[in-house]
Formats: C-alpha cells, sequence, structure tokens
C-alpha cells in the first residue's frame, strides 16, 4: 500500500463547479504541502499546513492530523485551474517529502 | 525576487555519460533539494542540502550525488547515465527545508532524455 493515497486520479469539470481532492496518508508527518503542476513541469507550492484549514483566493486546504487526511477544495472552479495538483506530506521521522501520485483535473468551459 | 533557477532546461545524453545540473535557489534560502519525476514513477526525493551538508537522501543508486556551494548554489551530478535515468529533475529551495512552516519554491526543472 502506498504511503500517500489521491483521489480522485482524474477529474473533469465544468466551470463554476466546486472540486474537492482528497490525500490519506499512513506516516507521522510534521507538515503536508499541495503543490500545482502546470503542463510543461513548473510546479508552485499552493499551501504547506500542519494543522486546521488555510484559504488563499478561492482554493482551500484542510488536514485531520488524527484521521491523516487532507483535503484540497477549489471554488468556482475556472479552466485555468486544469493542472495536476498533487499532495506532499513531509514525514516526521524520515524528514523528507513523500509525494501523491497526483490527480489531473480537467475545468471545462 | 528572483526564482529558483535551474540550468540547463534540456539536455540531452547517451548511456554511460554523465551530468551535472545546476540549481540557483532565492537569495536567502540555505536549503536545496531535489526531486526526480517520471511517468511511471511519480515524484521522487533524491537529496537535501542544508549549508553545504546533505541533510538527507532518498533511496537512489550511488551514481546519482550532489553538492552545495557556500553561496547555497547546488549542483547535482548522475554517472553512467542509464536510459531510466530520461527524467525531469526539479530542485526546490526553502528557508528550512519543507519542514514546519517553511514553504518549498521549485524551479522550473532540467528535462533529461538519455538515449
Amino acid at each position: 500500500k502506498n504511503e500517500v493515497e489521491q483521489s480522485p486520479q482524474n477529474l473533469t469539470a465544468q466551470e463554476g463547479e466546486f472540486i474537492t481532492i482528497n490525500c490519506s496518508y499512513s506516516v507521522g508527518i510534521s507538515a503536508l504541502h499541495w503543490l500545482q503542476q502546470h503542463p510543461g513541469g513548473g510546479i508552485v507550492s499552493l499551501f504547506m499546513l500542519s494543522s486546521g484549514k488555510k484559504k488563499h483566493g478561492r482554493l482551500i486546504a484542510t488536514i485531520n492530523i488524527q484521521e491523516k487526511h487532507s483535503s484540497l477544495h477549489i471554488t468556482a472552479s475556472h479552466p485555468r485551474d486544469s493542472a495536476v495538483y498533487i499532495c506532499a506530506p513531509f514525514g516526521g521521522a524520515t524528514n523528507k517529502l513523500i509525494f501523491g501520485t497526483g490527480t489531473l483535473l480537467a475545468v471545462q468551459p | 525576487k528572483a526564482g529558483v533557477t535551474q540550468t540547463p532546461r534540456y539536455l540531452i545524453k547517451t548511456r554511460g555519460q554523465q551530468v551535472t545540473l545546476s540549481c540557483s535557489p532565492i537569495s536567502g534560502h540555505r536549503s536545496v533539494s531535489w526531486y526526480q519525476q517520471t511517468p511511471g514513477q511519480g515524484l521522487q526525493f533524491l537529496f537535501e542540502y542544508f549549508s553545504e551538508t546533505q541533510r538527507n537522501k532518498g533511496n537512489f543508486p550511488g551514481r546519482f550525488s550532489g553538492r552545495q556551494f557556500s553561496n547555497s548554489r547546488s549542483e547535482m551530478n548522475v554517472s553512467t547515465l542509464e536510459l531510466g535515468d530520461s527524467a525531469l529533475y526539479l530542485c526546490a529551495s526553502s528557508l528550512a527545508g519543507g519542514r514546519y512552516n517553511s514553504p518549498l519554491h521549485f524551479g522550473n526543472g532540467t528535462r533529461l532524455t538519455v538515449t
């Protein structure tokens, strides 16, 4: 079983829809990163959180440390949100990032 | 403030050769970490350097090595290239390496093709 599981793997949405991407992990962590990768490779860090909830514009990230689960929400989705979203917990014992397989999101106009 | 710069952007090498990739972090960042991304394995952690010392290492063979200079710029080297080393290599800089309150800033990557 992978240490990090993301769901769904692929997601197609209509512009304006509310989107949720889930991440479950099995290791102890000190922080969890949500990353966005557009075609061409560049990765942008969206959030880093170790508890609770963070909001940035239309994006919201939550984490439940006890349940080892995090979610990324996109409100009022837009075609420019089309990208791969990657959950990356930072292992508390290993002190290194481990990566989910990513969620490929396509938002259609 | 300049972002993380990786050079070169693209590289084509043949099997058996060696390659050196460079990463210049954001000014003031002392941590540089390296990652390999392939279609089959996804993103994997290679190693992290902090203040010129390797602080952590992933599960890669000894052909993969790196170093960090006093100005925090980092290089990674792959010797005796294999076809399976074809990948996008990304580096990221941060104040404290992705732990606690230390976001990561990624470069655009170097796409290495081994023929």
